[in-house]
């Protein structure tokens, strides 16, 4: 089977950094996105990553290993807004109907206080 | 990008009847995907719904359950059939948009409730 793993709740302060890691076993393996979630509503792309090493984007950054399984999101200048779940998933290698399907981590629940 | 509409956008429903949800995107794509998502869960993949061939769908999942329909490059729908409690959820279509990246977006989701 497919596992994902990351933290279930992180907690930081306002104007902090934070990551959040997540890891991957999974039967392949075609790219990591990250996905911000906040309560009720859709999932929001925040970023992709194929290759190894760290891809920024404003105040947030992701990072992937793909020998190490591993990959973390990185928010700067935490504001409240940012109160959200992410969402870790893995674009598997898939030979059926395309050549795309994201298996999902559970999410880590970050909640930022003043 | 793509924006994405779904219609309901809820429902409570009784258990033994279906439930016909809608997915709008405003440009043409090609692949297609109908996530659930239960309380406080992540997402879980029901099939993907590519235009021009069958729906594929995951393990737990059948035809049967959630028939698919996906007439043309924007739309598709997914019924939920003879329902029970346990259906209960938030129902999401998601498209990958391919120029250069994948970029996958979602809809704002139907949150189902079943009695």
């Amino acid at each position: 089977g497919q596992n994902i793993d990351q933290p279930t709740e992180m907690t930081a302060t306002e104007g902090a950094i934070v990551q959040i890691n997540c890891t991957y076993q999974t039967s392949g393996f075609n790219g990591l996105f990250w996905y911000q979630q906040h309560a009720g509503e859709a999932p929001t792309f925040l970023s992709y990553n194929v290759l190894d090493g760290l891809e920024e984007k404003g105040r947030f950054s992701s990072f992937l290993s793909r020998s190490k399984g591993y990959s973390y999101l990185l928010l700067k200048e935490l504001q409240m807004k940012d109160s959200a779940s992410y969402l870790c998933a893995v674009n598997l290698l898939y030979s059926g109907a395309g050549s795309y399907q994201l298996t999902f981590g559970k999410g880590t629940k970050l909640s930022v206080i003043p | 990008s793509a924006v994405i509409s779904q219609k309901p956008s809820r429902d409570i429903c009784q258990r033994g009847t279906s439930l016909t949800i809608q997915c709008q995107v405003d440009s043409q794509v090609t692949m297609m995907f109908w996530y659930r998502q239960q309380p406080g869960q992540s997402l879980t993949l029901i099939a993907t719904a590519n235009q021009g061939s069958e729906a594929t769908y995951e393990s737990g999942f059948v035809i049967d359950k959630f028939p698919i329909s996906r007439p043309n490059l924007t739309f598709s729908t997914l019924t939920v059939s003879n329902m029970s409690p346990e259906d209960s959820s938030i129902y999401l279509c998601s498209v990958v948009v391919t120029g250069g990246n994948y970029e996958q977006y979602f809809g704002p989701g139907t949150r189902l409730t079943v009695t």
